[in-house]
């Protein structure tokens, strides 16, 4: 498996409060991503990274933030959490522009209560 | 916009049925096409994937698909299913002409195999 650790793996948190969840990865992968998988919609995704600094929005991007301030870490930011929130968050990277696959973390699952 | 469409949402077989699930993308340039399992409580894992070349992809555990370019279509087959093959399946198409490589995934069929 590829070193993609997210962290933390489990959250539970309250309406209103932010939260950051961190991916980190020792593969030296230009591409980054996160994704957040709810039952019936597969995987979205929510924000993507093309180089240290380069984001960019995903389908889902709306409450969410994301910084990468060095190849090997991408942080995920819940402004202010809501209910809708609550889901498990993969975190993804590939090797090279469109040419490879995406390797995943084991994902955080996160509770809004 | 790019898009991928699975259109079995739960697939429930006995073991040793033959299988196929269906995917169609809605892009039309080169794309990448890819199979993922998700066993219940891990993280995807890649099954199969097609770049170029032969449209008859193999993968693991004994898993192929089928890239019709003219139906859109990357259908994922498995001949005699085993109980533990009981998984989430996601199809997903990298668009080639992206500079971000981003990759687009379907809502996934849920497999259940009876024992």
């Amino acid at each position: 498996d590829a070193g993609i650790t997210q962290s933390p793996r489990h959250k539970v948190t309250e309406t209103g409060t932010p939260v950051t969840l961190r991916c980190h990865q020792t593969e030296n992968h230009r591409y980054m991503y996160w994704y957040r998988q709810d039952p019936g919609h597969g995987l979205r995704l929510i924000h993507y990274s093309y180089g240290v600094k380069d984001t960019d929005k995903g389908e889902v991007s709306d409450g969410y933030s994301v910084s990468r301030s060095k190849t090997e870490d991408f942080l995920l930011t819940l402004e202010s959490a809501t209910s809708s929130q609550t889901s498990v968050y993969f975190c993804a990277t590939v090797n090279r522009e469109g040419g490879t696959e995406a390797f995943f973390g084991q994902g955080t699952r996160l509770t809004v209560v | 916009a790019q898009s991928v469409s699975q259109h079995n949402h739960h697939v429930i077989l006995s073991e040793a049925a033959s299988l196929e699930l269906g995917c169609n993308y809605s892009y039309g340039g080169t794309v990448n096409l890819f199979w993922y399992v998700q066993y219940p409580g891990q993280h995807l894992q890649l099954l199969l994937k097609y770049f170029s070349g032969d449209p008859l992809v193999k993968g693991i555990k004994g898993f192929e698909a089928e890239f019709i370019k003219s139906k859109f279509s990357f259908n994922l087959r498995k001949p005699s299913v085993q109980w533990s093959d009981t998984a989430e399946y996601f199809c997903a198409v990298n668009d080639m002409a992206s500079s971000a490589s981003k990759i687009i995934f379907g809502s996934g069929t849920r497999l259940s195999i009876r024992p």
